[in-house]
């Protein structure tokens, strides 16, 4: 079946523009992740929804990121004003239902370059 | 708050040796510990994850990981790589048993025959 999709799996922006960043996750898939993997780092925590709400996002960090889940399936990570900083490989995973028993499947990513 | 540290950033090891990826790991609380791999070109997968029980856990493709909680390490080893095996691997922490997991910054292994 169909693993999660990330979309665009890469987007150069100016700095000071807006981004979207869509991920559509396993269908069924009730959890969803954002992770952001800076270069020679590890990817780092952003956001998890259950279902529609956000149930933690205590690893956004900033308020020039904010992420949607309006509908319980396909998310959007939005970041306003872009800033160098921002560019890095941003990460979608879902998982069946956000417990142990249920691994993390990550999405190849989008690779997001702030000129 | 917790920490994940990979020794190695890059474990270059010839086919058919055997392989052991470092992690050590600090946390204030309990803690389940996974290993993930990624291919090259593709996502991150689950290798392997310790979340109670036997402290060795094995994966489907011959890896296997002991947690050692005195030692706060959960090393990765494999006895025998293949090529295929050429990938980067991270280790991770979590103080829940779900997602929101800290990851360490990766060791890249390369085999070469």
């Amino acid at each position: 079946g169909a693993g999660v999709s990330q979309t665009p799996s890469n987007k150069v922006t100016e700095k000071g523009k807006y981004v979207e960043l869509r991920c559509d996750p396993i269908s069924g898939h009730t959890a969803l992740y954002w992770y952001r993997q800076s270069l020679g780092q590890g990817p780092e925590f952003l956001i998890y929804f259950q279902g529609t709400g956000a149930a933690d996002d205590s690893g956004l960090p900033n308020d020039r990121f904010f992420a949607v889940r309006p509908e319980g399936s396909v998310s959007t990570l939005k970041i306003q004003r872009t800033e160098r900083g921002d560019s890095a490989v941003y990460l979608c995973a879902s998982s069946f239902e956000g417990s142990g028993n249920s691994p993390l499947h990550f999405g190849n990513g989008t690779r997001l370059t702030v000129t | 708050a917790q920490s994940v540290t990979q020794l190695d950033s890059q474990v270059p090891v010839f086919e058919e040796a055997p392989v052991e990826l470092r992690c050590n790991y600090s946390s204030s609380v309990s803690v389940y510990l996974f290993w993930y791999v990624q291919y090259p070109n593709q996502g991150l997968q689950l290798l392997l994850k310790y979340l109670s029980g036997s402290t060795l856990v094995e994966s489907i493709n011959g890896f296997e990981a002991e947690f050692n909680k005195s030692q706060t390490s959960f090393h990765l080893r494999k006895p025998s790589v293949h090529i295929s095996d050429t990938a980067e691997y991270f280790c991770a922490v979590s103080e829940y048993s779900w997602g929101k997991l800290q990851f360490g910054a990766g060791t890249q292994v390369v085999v070469t025959p």
